[in-house]
């Protein structure tokens, strides 16, 4: 299984919206709407932003939201700001003998 | 507020084996399906590993990488997760997190991870 697809590094000015991308294949994000995303601050422990393509967990910020077409799930952040500034990584179900793949990452970049 | 704290990270060699220990707490952890995701460096996570909770069966799978050289378990009466890893190899080189699952992903809530180096 190979891992998902996203670009290596985004960035915007505070205020902004930047949509990060996470491409897979029919197997896996055009597959099933297991998708969920993470920030990941290095040294901390991951975050889950978003669920099941586009819910959001208690405590999540309406900023963040999630959306999928095809085999490419997406991200936007909505109003950026300083504290965005993290890795993000997408991951989904893939329904094979290893369940989930997880994306490259990328790194978002508050200008 | 749910805590998970991995520990037992060391530098090994190659052949060696090392065991993680992941302790949770804010959780019902009997309930909880646990994952162990890795990462090297100047990549993307890697999915390890999961058992799911004892009331739902406590099933163990592997990734490919891993199978018949790591072990999963867990202690639900110290509500502990355990990654006991043999034949250890330089691709094993990673931060290795535990995750859990408690109801809408199996990724609910994540640890920092601790850091396994495989090298001679």
């Amino acid at each position: 299984q190979s891992a998902l697809t996203q670009a290596a590094s985004v960035s915007g000015s505070p205020g902004q919206s930047i949509t990060i991308s996470c491409t897979g294949t029919v197997s896996d994000v055009g597959d099933y709407d297991h998708v969920a995303w993470y920030q990941h601050n290095p040294g901390k422990a991951p975050k889950v932003l978003i669920y099941n393509v586009n819910s959001r967990p208690s405590g999540v910020s309406h900023r963040f939201s999630g959306s999928k077409s095809g085999n490419t799930a997406f991200l936007t952040i909505s109003g950026l700001q300083p504290e965005d500034e993290a890795d993000y990584y997408c991951s989904s179900y893939t329904g094979s003998s290893t369940p989930y793949v997880f994306g490259t990452g990328t790194k978002v970049t508050v200008l | 507020e749910v805590q998970l704290v991995e520990s037992g990270g060391a530098l090994v060699e190659p052949g060696g084996s090392l065991r993680l220990s992941c302790s949770a707490s804010g959780l019902t952890f009997i309930h909880a399906w646990m994952t162990w995701v890795r990462q090297a460096p100047g990549k993307g996570p890697e999915w390890v590993g999961r058992i799911k909770s004892k009331i739902n069966g406590g099933k163990i799978d592997y990734a490919a990488p891993v199978t018949g050289r790591f072990t999963i378990s867990r202690d639900d009466s110290k509500n502990t997760l355990y990654l006991q890893m043999n034949s250890l190899k330089t691709d094993d080189t990673a931060v290795y997190y535990c995750a859990a699952g408690v109801g809408t992903s199996d990724f609910d809530h994540w640890g920092r991870g601790t850091l396994v180096t495989v090298s001679s």
